[in-house]
C-alpha cells in the first residue's frame, strides 16, 4: 500500500515560468491537503480539496496558485509566474473521509521547489 | 497569539531524556499531535493526544498536556542518534480539517 505520492521530488524553475506539483493520495483517501515550508518555518496550510470539490482555500495566495483534485488522477498545486519568494518545500497529505483529525494525515516527501 | 510556539533547538546526549515544549493558541483544539521531520523527507505521525486526556505514552514517548496554560509536551526516553531530527507540534484549531503547526524543535543527539 504505497504512500502519498508526490512528484518531481524537486524542481527547479526559472521567474515567470509556470510549476506544476502533483500528489496522488493513499489509497483509500479521498481528502487531500497541500501545505507549504518555507526554510527555516514550520508548514502552513494552504487548501484542502476532495474529488472534485475545493472545500477550505483559505491559505491560498489569492494570486497565481490553484489547485484541483479531479475524478481521475492526481491532485495537482498550479503556480503560475514564479517568484524568488515561491522557492520552498510544498507538502501534500491525505486523509480518509471523517477520520483525518482522528488519527492525524499522511504526508508525502514533498516537492521542493526552487526559482532561480 | 496566532502562532504555535516552540523552541528551535535542543541538544542531549544519547541515553539521556529529551523534553521538547510547544505551546499552542485555541483551547477548543480537539486534537494535538506530534510529528518527526527527517533531512529532506515528510513528516511522520508520531503520536496524538485528545484534548480530554492530560497524558498519553506510547513506548518511549511520553505526552503531556496542560490545557489551562495550553501546553503540550513530548518526553522521548532514552534518545538515541536516530531521533535527531525536526520535531512539530500542530493542532487543528476549531476542530478544522486543516492543522496549524509550530515552527519546528530540531533536536540534536550528539554520541
Amino acid at each position: 500500500n504505497a504512500g502519498v505520492m508526490q512528484n518531481p521530488r524537486h524542481l527547479v524553475r526559472r521567474r515567470g515560468q509556470e510549476a506544476r506539483l502533483r500528489c496522488s493520495p493513499m489509497k483509500g483517501h479521498s481528502h487531500v491537503y497541500w501545505y507549504r515550508q518555507l526554510p527555516e518555518e514550520g508548514l502552513k496550510f494552504m487548501v484542502y480539496l476532495q474529488k472534485e470539490n475545493i472545500i477550505d482555500e483559505s491559505g491560498m495566495p489569492k494570486e497565481r496558485f490553484s489547485a484541483e483534485f479531479p475524478k481521475e488522477g492526481p491532485s495537482i498545486l498550479r503556480i503560475q509566474q514564479v517568484v524568488r519568494g515561491d522557492s520552498a518545500a510544498y507538502f501534500c497529505a491525505s486523509s480518509p473521509p471523517g477520520t483525518g483529525e482522528i488519527y492525524g494525515y499522511t504526508f508525502g516527501s514533498g516537492t521542493r521547489l526552487t526559482v532561480v | 497569539g496566532e502562532d504555535v510556539e516552540q523552541s528551535l533547538f535542543l541538544s542531549v546526549r544519547e541515553g539521556d531524556s529529551s523534553v521538547i515544549n510547544c505551546t499552542y493558541t485555541d483551547s477548543s483544539s480537539t486534537y494535538l499531535y506530534w510529528y518527526k521531520q527527517e533531512p529532506g523527507a515528510g513528516l511522520q505521525l508520531l503520536t496524538y493526544i485528545f484534548s480530554n486526556m492530560d497524558m498519553k505514552q506510547d513506548q518511549r514517548l511520553t505526552v503531556l498536556l496542560n490545557k489551562k496554560d495550553k501546553h503540550l509536551s513530548l518526553r522521548i526516553a532514552d534518545t538515541q542518534t536516530g531521533d535527531s531530527a525536526i520535531y512539530f507540534c500542530a493542532e487543528n484549531r476549531n476542530g478544522a480539517n486543516n492543522l496549524f503547526f509550530g515552527t519546528g524543535t530540531r533536536l540534536t543527539v550528539i554520541p
